[in-house]
Order: structure tokens, then sequence, then C-alpha cells
């Protein structure tokens, strides 16, 4: 069974650019939730969707923004980017009421 | 407040040796699951194991267990004969159900050096 699948592995953008990011979760979840893990940082909560709802979004402005499509796969969007958003995002999916969330492979986000 | 705290920002063991590496929790919520990841140099969180609030003995899963310590809200993940490969961050994580948000929240982590 494959595993929660995220895309592009990197992304090299330019301040200012809109970039997208792309998560599948596994086969059956209807969670997925997104985090940033800045360089040498811990992981902080961005964004969670449940059965096509945003259900919480975490301390971050609007240009950090996502949906949930009907097969449960989900996309991030950042607008506007700026230096300070180049980092590791990191996808996770789940049950809503499972124990574990299962994360992805990440996608190294650069802002040059 | 932090609800996953972290003490050990850095960690060093001898290779086949034991460590323990601790994590502390904060929630009023009494169902709750607690868990322990690991991510290498590659970026990728690997699901190491799993305690629930009500689970009456330690988890544990190959060389990794966790000692649960529910009055002292500890959840200390020790890894019995450490391998090279050990080498890498541990964050310790809680999700909060079923009154709380099932969002998984984590802590700051902790980088263990496994020395040959």
């Amino acid at each position: 069974e494959a595993g929660v699948t995220q895309s592009p592995t990197h992304l090299i953008k330019t301040r200012g650019q809109q970039a997208t990011l792309r998560c599948s979760p596994i086969s059956g979840h209807t969670s997925v939730y997104w985090y940033q893990q800045a360089l040498g940082l811990g992981l902080q909560f961005l964004l969670w969707y449940d059965e096509g709802e945003e259900r919480n979004r975490g301390n971050f402005p609007p240009r950090f923004s996502g949906r949930q499509f009907p097969n449960y796969s989900s996309e991030l969007n950042v607008n506007a980017l700026e230096l300070e958003d180049s980092a590791l995002y990191l996808c996770a999916s789940s049950l809503r009421t499972d124990r574990v969330a299962f994360f992805g492979q990440g996608t190294r986000l650069t802002v040059v | 407040a932090q609800k996953i705290t972290q003490t050990q920002p850095g960690m060093f063991v001898q290779e086949k040796e034991a460590v323990t590496l601790d994590c502390t929790y904060d929630t009023s919520d009494p169902s709750y699951g607690l868990f322990w990841y690991k991510q290498p140099s590659s970026g990728e969180m690997i699901f190491l194991i799993y305690q629930g609030s009500y689970d009456q003995q330690n988890a544990t899963e190959g060389r990794y267990s966790l000692n649960f310590q529910k009055a002292r809200k500890s959840a200390n993940l020790v890894i019995s004969a450490s391998q090279l490969g050990d080498s890498a961050m541990y964050f310790c994580a809680m999700r909060e159900t079923p009154g709380g948000s099932y969002i998984p929240t984590f802590g700051r982590g902790t980088s263990l050096i496994v020395h040959p």
C-alpha cells in the first residue's frame, strides 16, 4: 500500500512568486495535516483538512492557504513568497479519529 | 504554554548502548495519544511508537520502548542497543482525542548522535 506522497520533492521560487505543494494521503485517510519545518526548528502546524473542509489553521498569515479535493488529496498554496518561507513542508494523513498520523517525505521549498 | 517539552537538544550515545530521550506533556484531556517520530537528515518523518492514555502497559516496538508515567505526564523513548543508523532527530508528539482538536502537536526535538 502506498504511503503519503508529496510533490515536488524540491522547489525553488523567487521572492514574490507563488508556490503550490501537493499531497496524496494514504488510501482511505480523510484527514490531511500540513506542517512547516524551518531549518533547525520543530514542526509548526499550518493547516488541517478533513472530509474536504478546512478544520483548523495555525498561526500563519492568510497567504498560506490550501484545499482538499474530493479524493482527499490536498494542495498547499503560498502566495507572495518571502525569504523566510524557505523550509521543509511536511504533509501527514490519518483517519480523523485514528491514533497515528503518517508523513510524506516532504517538499523542500527554497525562496531566493 | 508548550504542550510537549523535550529538554534535551542533543544526546550522544555509544553504539550498542541504550539511550533515553525525555518527553513531558501537558493536557487536561483524559483521552490522548503520545507518539515518537524519527527524522533522519533526509527529512522524512518516520513513525516509531504509540502510547494511548488508557493503555495499561508501556508500548514496545522492537528496540524502541516508551516509558509512560501518566501521573508525571512523561513519555520517554528508550532505544536499546543503539545503532549508527539511529543517528537522527527524534520528535515527541501528542494528539488529544476525542475532546481535543485531533491535530498532532510536536516538541522541538532531540538530536541523537550514535558514536561507533
